[in-house]
């Protein structure tokens, strides 16, 4: 079955520095979608890619998908202490079913 | 109204127990989803609910059965539960399962099973 590895599993940065998260599909993806879980939270949506070489911006955020449409980066410039929790990378495996496999999250913690 | 609100928040149950969590969403969402989060792991997919008919079960055990009595309401009947199906239940919707939709997660029940 369709496998989705993220890494890194957990990062910790000084308030101020960039932060990046990398997704890998064993399979080419149709779309990919980024999700933001805070500490005893639920995972919150934050974006989709659909196109090969895709690159969206929001605010500090650029998320990447890749020519291949099998990986994806997430990219925090400039982190916040409200940037803190887990992403989530989650891809559908290429039916119509709504049966997406998510990624094991990056755990972001920001030292102020 | 974006959200999909889950009751109750926190359950306690004992292994003999029947209990039901419950979620509803006013979107006009068409696919709905149980998902089961442990601590420091992604949500894990059990069922797909579109257009009111089970479409996915992720072969769930038994002792979980959902249920969808209309396009608003998604229910999750607990039964002989064991202590490690302890965990965060997520319900999530989206408009349709195929195409690209995004999923709006409720909150979600924290279940402990004692």
């Amino acid at each position: 079955g369709q496998q989705v590895m993220q890494i890194p599993q957990y990062q910790h940065v000084q308030e101020g520095e960039d932060f990046t998260t990398y997704c890998n599909s064993s399979t080419t993806l149709s779309n990919i979608q980024w999700y933001k879980q805070r500490p005893g939270g639920h995972p919150v949506f934050l974006i989709q890619l659909v196109k090969s070489g895709e690159v969206k911006k929001q605010k500090r955020l650029t998320f990447q998908f890749g020519e291949a449409k099998k990986n994806s980066s997430l990219h925090i410039t400039a982190t916040q202490t409200t940037d803190v929790g887990t992403y989530f990378c989650a891809g559908p495996e290429n039916t119509n079913a709504g049966k997406s496999t998510f990624g094991d999250g990056t755990t972001l913690t920001v030292k102020p | 109204d974006t959200e999909v609100t889950q009751t109750p928040k926190h359950l306690v149950m004992g292994m003999t127990n029947k209990k039901s969590l419950k979620c509803e969403q006013h979107m006009g969402h068409r696919a709905m989803y149980w998902y089961k989060q442990k601590a420091k792991k992604p949500p894990e997919l059990m069922f797909v609910y579109s257009y009111e008919k089970l479409s996915i079960n992720e072969s769930v055990p038994s002792r979980f059965s959902p249920e969808c009595p209309n396009s608003s309401l998604l229910n999750l009947h607990l039964h002989a539960l064991q202590p490690e199906d302890s965990a965060l239940y997520l319900c999530a919707s989206s408009q349709r399962t195929g195409g690209f939709t995004e999923a709006f997660f409720g909150q979600g029940t924290r279940l402990t099973v004692v």
